[in-house]
């Protein structure tokens, strides 16, 4: 599976949006960016996931470039209680296990 | 649905002691799996199991025994506790191994002294 770098923190206004970045540039074209968040101590909550074409739900929006190479997950109007850990993951969508590969993750602090 | 559930919330053991974390889900999953979580560190996979009867090894699984004797339960079992295994540990599921979006359980905490 394609490794992900992503920054170990960032900071957002309540209101505003929050833009996650995220590098994969070794992605294969079989690969989807996925994107989960873990909220303190709770279980990790998948929010949305892409293979080439931005997608968007009730949550978020996802920004993936033309090359595939990053990707950028949108909040679009952030939240206290959008403060947590947000996982980029890049994995084949027919990957013999299914799993998921976890990095460190982006820690996002939502301020009033 | 209740969901993912796993038990203990909370779990304190010795050295050398062994012990099974429970976990259930009642949305009748094939994909199951087994995460554990260290201060400051990302999820790793311990191991994972795509039906019942199925199982296979992830990341870290040394230390660590499962078996699927049903759809419903994918327990983790530790056969002899060592402090390295002090770790916060998720189980997930999800309808099968193609699957989009995973869903996670709350957790067990676990203490090795």
């Amino acid at each position: 599976d394609a490794k992900t770098t992503q920054p170990p923190s960032m900071d957002c206004a309540e209101g505003r949006a929050a833009n996650l970045p995220c590098n994969h540039s070794t992605i294969s074209g079989n690969e989807y960016v996925y994107w989960y968040r873990q909220i303190h101590s709770q279980g990790p909550q998948y929010i949305i996931h892409g293979l080439k074409n931005n997608e968007t739900n009730e949550m978020a929006s996802l920004i993936i470039t033309e090359d595939r190479k990053s990707s950028t997950l949108i909040l679009p109007h952030a939240t206290l209680r959008d403060t947590a850990v947000y996982y980029c993951i890049v994995r084949p969508a027919y990957n013999q296990g299914g799993k998921l590969i976890f990095g460190q993750g982006t820690e996002l602090s939502v301020k009033p | 649905n209740a969901g993912v559930t796993q038990t203990p919330k909370f779990q304190v053991l010795k050295t050398g002691q062994s012990m099974t974390l429970q976990c259930a889900q009642d949305m009748n999953h094939e994909y199951m799996s087994w995460y554990r979580q260290d201060p400051g560190m990302g999820l790793r996979l311990i191991h994972y199991s795509v039906g019942a009867g199925i199982t296979d090894q992830g990341e870290v699984p040394n230390g660590y025994n499962v078996s699927r004797s049903t759809t419903e339960d994918f327990p983790l079992r530790l056969l002899s506790a060592a402090p390295s295994q002090t770790s916060v540990y998720f189980c997930a599921s999800s309808p099968d191994r193609v699957a989009y979006e995973q869903y996670f359980g709350p957790g067990t905490r676990l203490t090795v002294t």
